[in-house]
């Protein structure tokens, strides 16, 4: 089956470093996203990467492995507004977006 | 407007109703996409228009019944929920066959069925 791994919850200091990784195992790889949620909000999209190596974006970095199916978003300078969930999803040989289950990221003062 | 807009943001009925619920994309895009969102699960997609065809329906029961008008216009429209069916109601667009296709969200509408 299809499946895509990532913590359910994490917690960081405001100013400080987030390293959040997302695991997979998809039947063929059409590229890798990530989104944003906050509570009650819409998902908002931040990255994609389809080939390896590390997308930067300001304060927002995603990296991918094919090789190892892994990639990992990391969030530098944190601000209270970062706390949210961030959503990782992998576009399969079918084009079908398989969805993990989202990592609850905490930001304390 | 701008984005993708969905009404009602909450609603709450009961197991005998019916409603409908709207997404409106306002990107030009050509796919739809209608997602079910459950507390600490991976987002379920439910339904797929591309170019006003429907080209997907994941095993979804027959309580739910879409409608994609136009390219602009997409409704969900329930009947005889059951409690289960509570949950964020995500609509989504996205350009089809287009460099990325990355799919921009509205806001959801928050169901509880009673």
């Amino acid at each position: 089956g299809q499946n895509i791994d990532q913590p359910t919850e994490m917690t960081a200091t405001e100013g400080a470093i987030v390293q959040i990784n997302c695991t997979y195992q998809t039947s063929g790889f059409n590229g890798l996203f990530w989104y944003q949620q906050h509570a009650g909000e819409a998902p908002t999209f931040l990255s994609y990467n389809v080939l390896d190596g590390l997308e930067e974006k300001g304060r927002f970095s995603s990296f991918l492995s094919r090789s190892k199916g892994y990639s990992y978003l990391l969030l530098k300078e944190l601000q209270m507004k970062d706390s949210a969930s961030y959503l990782c999803a992998v576009r399969d040989s079918n084009y079908q977006l398989i969805w993990g289950a989202g990592t609850k990221l905490i930001i304390k003062p | 407007e701008t984005g993708v807009t969905q009404t009602p943001r909450h609603l709450v009925m009961g197991m005998t109703n019916k409603k409908s619920l709207k997404c409106e994309q306002h990107l030009g895009h050509n796919a739809m996409y209608w997602y079910k969102q459950s507390a600490k699960k991976p987002l379920e997609l439910m339904f797929v228009y591309s170019l006003e065809e429907r080209v997907e329906n994941n095993s979804v029961p027959s309580r739910f019944s879409p409608e994609c008008p136009n390219s602009s216009h997409l409704f969900l429209h329930l009947h005889t929920l059951q409690p289960e069916d509570s949950a964020l109601y995500l609509c989504a667009s996205s350009q089809a066959r287009g460099d990325q296709e990355t799919q921009y969200f509205g806001p959801g509408t928050r169901l509880l069925v009673l």
